[in-house]
């Protein structure tokens, strides 16, 4: 069974600058989550997707960071401008179903690194 | 705001020996997952504890889950070398986001 895949793995971009990035979750998994890591600390949800709806996007920078999963499959996260404060490892998860809050098994993708000079 | 968080920050172990971290977080759970992070593989899910339940166990892995204390423990018996990674509790946190702490560095010298 094929893992999520992110793209990409890696990526330099300057302040102010955009950046996108995109995630195939587990083939059949309904929900889907974006982290944000940043070195030295554990992954903080930023959204959370049940097929095409979003579950929860309270901590979601939303005046310059955006998420959409179309089709209920892919996702891409955006940020628009980039600050140096962004510079993390954004790691995609997705599980099965949301049987309720806190209770799902997530599978995670390799990240992507993103440094903000 | 932080829900988990692991205990001790860093362990240096060798080969053979167990290494116990532990987690504690700060309202009410219905379960308690714990996941390793190495930077091969990115983050994995090793085991998931409910809170009717006291001790779980997969392989060398052993989970316990002391509700009254609002801590659990996982222990990793006889540890190799491939043990070294970033373990982490993950919690449902407010609103039920689940929330992950700082999480544990363990290292196993061969």
């Amino acid at each position: 069974e094929a893992g999520v895949a992110q793209s990409p793995r890696y990526k330099i971009i300057e302040k102010r600058q955009s950046v996108a990035f995109w995630c195939n979750p587990i083939s059949g998994h309904a929900t889907l989550y974006w982290y944000q890591q940043i070195l030295g600390q554990g992954p903080k949800l930023l959204i959370q997707f049940q097929n095409n709806g979003v579950v929860d996007d309270s901590q979601l920078p939303k005046d310059r960071f955006s998420a959409e999963r179309l089709k209920g499959v892919d996702s891409t996260l955006k940020i628009q401008p980039a600050k140096l404060e962004d510079s993390a490892v954004y790691l995609c998860a997705s599980s099965l179903e949301y049987r309720g809050p806190g209770t799902d098994t997530q599978y995670f993708g390799p990240g992507t690194r993103l440094t903000v000079l | 705001s932080q829900q988990g968080e692991e205990d001790p920050q860093a362990l240096s172990i060798q080969e053979g020996e167990n290494a116990t971290m532990n987690c504690s977080y700060k309202t009410s759970i219905n379960n308690l997952q714990w996941y390793r992070q190495n930077s091969g593989r990115g983050l994995v899910h090793l085991i998931l504890i409910r809170s009717n339940e006291r001790e779980k166990h997969s392989g060398r892995l052993r989970v316990t889950l002391d509700t009254s204390k609002k801590s659990s423990s996982l222990l990793i018996t006889a540890s190799r070398a491939a043990d070294t990674a970033s373990y982490f509790c993950a919690t449902p946190g407010g609103s039920y986001i689940p929330t992950f702490g700082r999480g544990t560095s363990l290292i196993v010298h061969p």
